[in-house]
């Protein structure tokens, strides 16, 4: 399945708490991206990585944070200050940003209760 | 930055017709067009791709056509079939280290 794996595939928090998102790449990849998708909506862009230590903040970066301590893995906090975190996130990586193929994870549906 | 608009953003056909769509870019400088499927709850997948340096590109019953002048592109998929049905992305990039810029979408329905 493309070697990018995400955890959980469902996850239920309540208002008010932080969640940790997992990803995790095999495909030895550069990059790394996190999306967010609500209901009949695109793919918007929360955070991107394109090195181990590095990552900079996509169209919606409001409320979430992330790290890069490991090309393999780039997690995503959910924090309580998203004001509406209930949507499914995709994470996705990539030899190169832009230039070829992104391969995405199969992603996570967060519900806040 | 770069901005893709994509269209339309839904489109319904009946089985064994062609569905045609369409997306246009802003930046010049962008050469890499991939086009995503993603059925419903899962990942999108890449299903075809076009460099800036080849005009139209196919496989099987896909196929799609970049105009550089005009800076828009094209998805086309013939003999449509109910396992067409999906949501499908067109995306640029290649122009400075950045990621990929999506478009809105096109929920695709195959009547049988």
């Amino acid at each position: 399945d493309g070697g990018i794996t995400q955890s959980p595939k469902y996850l239920f928090r309540k208002e008010g708490q932080n969640v940790t998102l997992s990803c995790e790449q095999n495909l030895n990849h550069d990059a790394m991206y996190w999306y967010r998708q609500d209901p009949g909506q695109g793919l918007r862009l929360i955070y991107y990585s394109q090195i181990v230590n590095d990552f900079q903040k996509g169209d919606i970066a409001e409320g979430y944070s992330v790290s890069r301590e490991k090309k393999e893995s780039f997690p995503l906090t959910v924090t309580s200050a998203q004001k509406n975190p209930t949507a499914f996130y995709l994470c996705a990586s990539s030899m190169v940003p832009g230039y070829n193929e992104q391969f995405f994870g199969p992603g996570t549906r967060l519900t806040v209760l | 930055g770069e901005n893709v608009e994509q269209h339309p953003s839904t489109l319904s056909v009946q089985e064994g017709d062609s569905a045609v769509i369409k997306c246009t870019y802003s930046d010049s400088a962008s050469n890499y067009f991939p086009w995503y499927k993603q059925e419903l709850g899962k990942r999108p997948q890449l299903i075809i791709d076009i460099r800036s340096n080849v005009g139209e590109k196919k496989d099987q019953r896909i196929a799609v056509t970049l105009n550089k002048t005009a800076k828009h592109f094209s998805l086309h998929i013939t003999e449509t079939q109910p396992e067409d049905s999906a949501v499908y992305f067109c995306a640029a990039g290649g122009s400075g280290n950045t990621p990929l810029v999506f478009g809105k979408g096109t929920r695709l329905s195959v009547i049988a």
